[in-house]
């Protein structure tokens, strides 16, 4: 049964510094893995989507890279803003069915 | 623009009451998911439709059905609704390929007394 772990589970920085997320999971047969932004009491939007076949994919100040063979991946945020306090979530997709979540890294960006 | 449609937002039930969650998109998607959010727990799947006409399990189904009206709705039904089913519960849809992308609605809160 595919696992995803992330870690920190909560993190609290100053606005302006450069930070690491990190994603790890069990089972490296996936199709893609999925970096979701979620804000208290909202739904989850999508931020980056890194296909197997894909070492890394970039938006704006966001980079995700994906090692499918070491089970990891980070989303890099550059420059943090107040902004982007949310709880981030990383989901793998391994087969027809659904997205396996990890827990999530909640992330506080201190004015 | 509105992807996926979630209804109701907020539901209070008290226990034993049955209710229908609906989800709709416009996307054109083939595959279509449930999942429920609990604290501590992650999201984890309830049910899924791959295609239209089709529905599969998930990790956690015990306690639901599902019907894939047809291809922009996919209903959730709690038939008795039970303590242990308060949560947050969000639908989601893709293009159905391995490789796309999940696009989510904006969840349904459910409190079950």
């Amino acid at each position: 049964k595919q696992e995803v772990t992330q870690i920190p589970a909560a993190l609290s920085v100053p606005e302006g510094e450069n930070l690491v997320l990190n994603c790890s999971f069990t089972d490296s047969a996936i199709y893609n893995l999925q970096w979701f932004r979620q804000d208290p009491g909202k739904g989850l939007t999508s931020l980056l989507l890194i296909q197997s076949s894909q070492r890394e994919q970039t938006s704006g100040r966001l980079n995700a890279s994906l090692d499918k063979s070491s089970g990891r991946s980070t989303l890099y945020i550059a420059a943090s803003q107040p902004g982007d306090s949310a709880t981030y979530l990383c989901a793998v997709k391994g087969g027809a069915d659904g997205l396996t979540f990890g827990k999530g890294t909640h992330l506080i960006i201190q004015p | 623009n509105a992807g996926v449609t979630q209804t109701p937002k907020f539901q209070v039930l008290k226990t034993g009451q049955s209710m229908t969650l609906q989800c709709a998109q416009d996307m054109n998607h083939n595959s279509m998911y449930w999942y429920r959010q609990d604290p501590g727990m992650g999201l984890r799947l309830i049910y899924y439709s791959a295609s239209e006409g089709t529905t599969d399990k998930g990790e956690v189904p015990n306690g639901y059905n599902v019907s894939r009206l047809n291809k922009r709705e996919f209903s959730l039904r709690l038939e008795s609704a039970a303590p242990s089913q308060t949560s947050v519960y969000f639908c989601a849809s893709s293009e159905g390929s391995g490789r796309a992308e999940a696009f989510f609605g904006q969840g349904t809160r459910l409190t079950v007394v």
